[in-house]
């Protein structure tokens, strides 16, 4: 079973809409979760950390970690043409004994918002 | 704002060519990575870089590859003979020791290995 799973989509909304984006993950030790979001041919930009299960608002987007079904979510409301992009969840992996934080990801949902 | 920036933005070189891809993190972040992306697939960890030394490296980290800090502020992956399965997006991140795990992502490096 792979590490983290995502949706490549693409997904295409219309402006205005509520998205909905998502990642199931194998491992129960994870613990940190970030999305990310990146535009093309760019590098990744952080939107979101979230710490154990719950909820995390941030303006139009909320991050969700559900840990006993290991899925995460983020939602953006009101969306906007220029929320078009590839968002990515990350999950940090447990920390080995080099204080390693490496970031395990999913393969990405490109969303295009439509005017 | 600050923010990590990498050269060159395209690098295209021959195979068996050593490359060198230059990377300056946000200036007080400790914490150091390397990352790549080949097209149409998921980002993958290839190391990590803390208090002067390689914390962790991926099985993908091998013998060609190689990462140093020469200076206060510069911080370098070098593959020694690139193959053409190099050929991927590289990207450099840090992170400080305030948030160790909020990681930035500078704007890669496009390595094309002909």
């Amino acid at each position: 079973q792979k590490e983290v799973e995502q949706d490549p989509g693409p997904l295409s909304v219309p402006e205005g809409a509520i998205v909905s984006l998502n990642c199931t993950y194998s491992n129960s030790a994870f613990q940190y979760f970030m999305w990310y979001r990146q535009y093309s041919r760019k590098g990744p930009e952080l939107l979101m950390y979230t710490y154990s299960s719950g909820n995390k608002e941030d303006g139009r987007f909320t991050a969700q970690v559900d840990k006993s079904s290991k899925y995460i979510s983020l939602f953006i409301r009101d969306s906007q043409p220029s929320d078009s992009a590839t968002y990515l969840c990350a999950i940090r992996a447990p920390l080995g004994a080099g204080n390693n934080r490496k970031l395990i990801w999913g393969l990405g949902t490109s969303l295009a918002v439509n005017p | 704002e600050p923010e990590v920036t990498q050269t060159p933005s395209h690098q295209v070189t021959q195979m068996g060519q050593e490359v060198i891809l230059r990377c300056v993190p946000i200036s007080n972040h400790l914490y150091f990575y390397w990352y790549r992306q080949i097209l149409g697939q998921k980002v993958e960890f290839l190391v990590s870089f803390y208090n002067n030394e390689i914390s962790e490296k991926s099985e993908i980290f091998d013998d060609q590859f190689s990462v140093e800090r020469p200076d206060g502020s510069n911080f370098t992956l070098k593959i020694r003979s690139t193959k053409l399965e190099d050929s991927a997006m590289y990207f450099c991140a840090s992170s400080p020791l305030s948030s160790p795990d909020t990681q930035y992502f500078g704007p890669g490096t496009r390595l094309t290995v002909l």
